[in-house]
């Protein structure tokens, strides 16, 4: 049973450009939560989603950063317009249902932005 | 507001020794903690978790102890091996308007020295 994947591993990015992170859950999850974390830092709650539906998105910053679920397919965190503080590593993390107990976190991806 | 702190950024063991790891939480409402741990380049992996009405759990060469009047959490590990240094992070479990999410601390940086 594969965990949880997400891709890149590492990105680079100039600033203006867009990032997309994707995020494949555990098999048969379908609960996913997006973190930033920051160097030297703990990680910060982004958004909750379920498939086609946003749950919470309240650390979600309002502008230029976006989540889906959908149906078919991983769940993607967009980023447009990236700017120099959005460096940092972006976890994703599954759960079986909504559950704080059965959080699996992905491998992550690093966002630098140059 | 919402926050997860820890006590000391840094500690260094000596292998074969115990350490302790400490957490402070300040929602009142968090009903689970959980202790993650980071090694570099990795996602979070779970080591163990505490509901809040335990006080104690144990787990393979980890408890965690849970003090509720205080507001405190800690993470011992017995017996440290070199496998043990990661960035350990504390995380609760809240409830916000019937969605939940995880609040994570900063993070203790554990080193074993030879």
């Amino acid at each position: 049973n594969a965990g949880v994947m997400q891709n890149p591993r590492h990105l680079v990015r100039r600033r203006g450009q867009e990032a997309r992170l994707r995020c494949s859950p555990m098999k048969g999850h379908s609960h996913v939560y997006w973190y930033r974390q920051l160097p030297e830092e703990g990680l910060k709650f982004m958004v909750y989603l379920q498939k086609e539906n946003i749950i919470d998105e309240s650390g979600m910053p309002k502008e230029r950063f976006s989540a889906e679920f959908p149906k078919e397919g991983p769940s993607i965190l967009r980023i447009q317009q990236v700017v120099r503080g959005d460096s940092a590593a972006y976890f994703c993390a599954s759960s079986r249902r909504e559950s704080a107990y059965e959080q699996y976190f992905g491998p992550g991806t690093r966002l630098t932005v140059t | 507001g919402e926050s997860v702190g820890l006590h000391l950024p840094t500690l260094s063991v000596q292998e074969g020794d115990n350490s302790i790891i400490n957490c402070a939480y300040s929602n009142s409402a968090s009903d689970y903690f959980i202790w993650y741990k980071q090694e570099s380049g990795k996602g979070p992996q779970f080591i163990i978790d505490i509901r809040s009405n335990m006080d104690k759990r144990q787990g393979q060469r980890v408890t965690v102890l849970l003090n509720k009047t205080v507001k405190h959490l800690s993470l011992q590990i017995a017996a440290t091996q070199p496998g043990d240094s990661a960035v350990y992070f504390c995380a609760e479990n809240i409830r916000i308007q019937g969605a939940q999410k995880l609040v994570f601390g900063q993070g203790t940086r554990l080193t074993i020295n030879p």
